[in-house]
């Protein structure tokens, strides 16, 4: 299996900043066809994960541009700019290049 | 609008059995591969199965941890994915999530394994 590595917090961030939120995958995540299966999802409290990012680089419907991620083969990031209250939550990273698998999750932290 | 909507979660003895379903809305569900996701505090969300499409003779995988005990199934007339789960272990408590491939998530329902 692959196997998806996150810090469980991000570094605590001031409301209206940037934040960024790492990942890494035990082997390359980047497909022949050129597509990097990494996928980005947050966890609001009490809410089922939401999808962010699709594909490494794609914001799924309906996500803030504040979102924005990139990253090689193994390793990865999540940027949001200027962090707002409704960003609370757990963020984790899946690939899906083989069977599904998840990070732990990072919770990002306000200061 | 995409929605999922599970059921069937409840409390179960160790060694007993249990039927998840899901049914879908809001966009064709016979093209879509489904899959069910748990999430607990000890192991965090781990995929659980997937089933494919019609074009795929309906294949199924399933991670190691339930492989022979659970089954996942598909009646694309009723929009339904479901999840039977056999001999049943306290490892498999957890929010039982059932997904649109790797889109859209319903919002669980739970299966708590005890005595």
């Amino acid at each position: 299996d692959i196997v998806m590595t996150q810090a469980a917090f991000s570094n605590p961030v001031t409301l209206g900043t940037s934040a960024s939120i790492s990942c890494r995958s035990s082997k390359s995540l980047l497909h022949s066809n050129g597509i990097t299966y990494l996928y980005w999802y947050l966890q609001k409290p009490g809410q089922s994960p939401q999808l962010l990012i699709y594909q490494m680089s794609n914001l799924a419907s309906g996500v803030p541009d504040r979102f924005s991620s990139s990253g090689s083969g193994t390793d990865f990031t999540l940027r949001i700019s200027r962090v707002e209250a409704e960003d609370v939550g757990v963020y984790y990273c899946a690939q899906n290049l083989e069977l599904p698998t998840f990070g732990g999750g990072t919770k990002l932290e306000i200061k | 609008e995409v929605k999922l909507e599970e059921s069937g979660g409840g409390l179960v003895q160790p060694g007993g059995s249990m039927k998840l379903s899901c049914v879908a809305s809001g966009f064709t569900f016979s093209n879509y591969w489904m899959n069910w996701v748990r999430q607990s505090p000890e192991k965090g969300l781990e995929w659980v199965a997937e089933i494919r499409l019609k074009s795929n003779n309906y294949a199924t995988h399933y991670a190691e941890s339930v492989k022979g005990r659970f089954t996942i199934s598909r009646d694309d007339s009723k929009s339904s994915v479901y999840l039977q789960m056999n001999n049943l272990r306290a490892e498999d408590t957890g929010i039982y999530y059932c997904t649109r491939r790797t889109d859209y998530w319903g919002q669980g329902t739970t299966l708590t394994v005890s005595s």
